[in-house]
């Protein structure tokens, strides 16, 4: 069965500070699918990124960075100057051969950012 | 513009009044999919649908049914709902969920009374 684990349930930070979300996942598989969603307060689910388990490579977008380890079964996500519009609930999630049509959502980490 | 439509954004009702969230989306997308929200549970599966007539049980299908005889549409049905199915609701489409992911819609805030 897989599963995704978001430990930090809150992370408060100050406005232009770096902070990182972790999400540490776990599947038999040896090709799966991992995904980064944001919630804004408005509640919508925003995609953000989709990496496959066989590219490791990290990822910059503008502010946002992505690690994937698969010696640590991790996928980071990074913020790096945080602005206050980041404030959202975050959602790592997992998709593999077990179950094309699922996604398995970690339980979220919510970050507040204060200017 | 490509989206998946909800409706409707917020609704009260009372325990054992059927009620239909309906979903529609625009991307002639095979698979979709009902999620429910949930405050530190973060986001379950409630039924899915791989295409027309084909529907499965996804990890919470209790007290819900859905039904997919138009490709565009995969409404959420709640027979008799109860306090316990209050919660957020998410319709979500995708071509191919393990390689796109899904789109979601904006959300249905459920609160039955």
């Amino acid at each position: 069965a897989q599963k995704v684990t978001q430990a930090q349930t809150e992370i408060s930070v100050v406005e232009k500070e770096d902070v990182t979300l972790d999400c540490v996942y776990e599947t038999r598989d040896t090709t799966y699918y991992l995904f980064w969603y944001k919630q804004p307060p408005s509640g919508e689910l925003v995609f953000l990124i989709r990496r496959n388990s066989f590219d490791e490579q990290n990822e910059i977008s503008g502010r946002y960075s992505w690690n994937f380890q698969k010696s640590t079964s991790s996928f980071n996500f990074t913020i790096t100057a945080s602005q206050v519009v980041d404030s959202a609930v975050y959602f790592c999630a997992l998709s593999d051969s077990s179950g094309y049509s699922t996604l398995t959502f970690g339980k979220g980490t919510m970050l507040l950012v204060s200017p | 513009e490509a989206q998946v439509t909800q409706n409707p954004r917020y609704l009260i009702t009372v325990t054992g009044k059927k009620l239909t969230v309906t979903c529609s989306q625009n991307m002639n997308h095979e698979y979709m999919s009902w999620y429910r929200q949930d405050p530190g549970l973060g986001l379950r599966q409630i039924y899915y649908s791989m295409n027309v007539e084909v529907t499965d049980k996804g990890d919470v299908p209790e007290g819900y049914k859905v039904s997919r005889k138009e490709k565009r549409n995969f409404p959420l049905i709640l027979e008799s709902p109860s306090p316990n199915q209050t919660s957020l609701y998410f319709c979500a489409s995708s071509k191919t969920p393990d390689l796109y992911g899904y789109t979601f819609g904006s959300g249905t805030r459920l609160t039955v009374v």
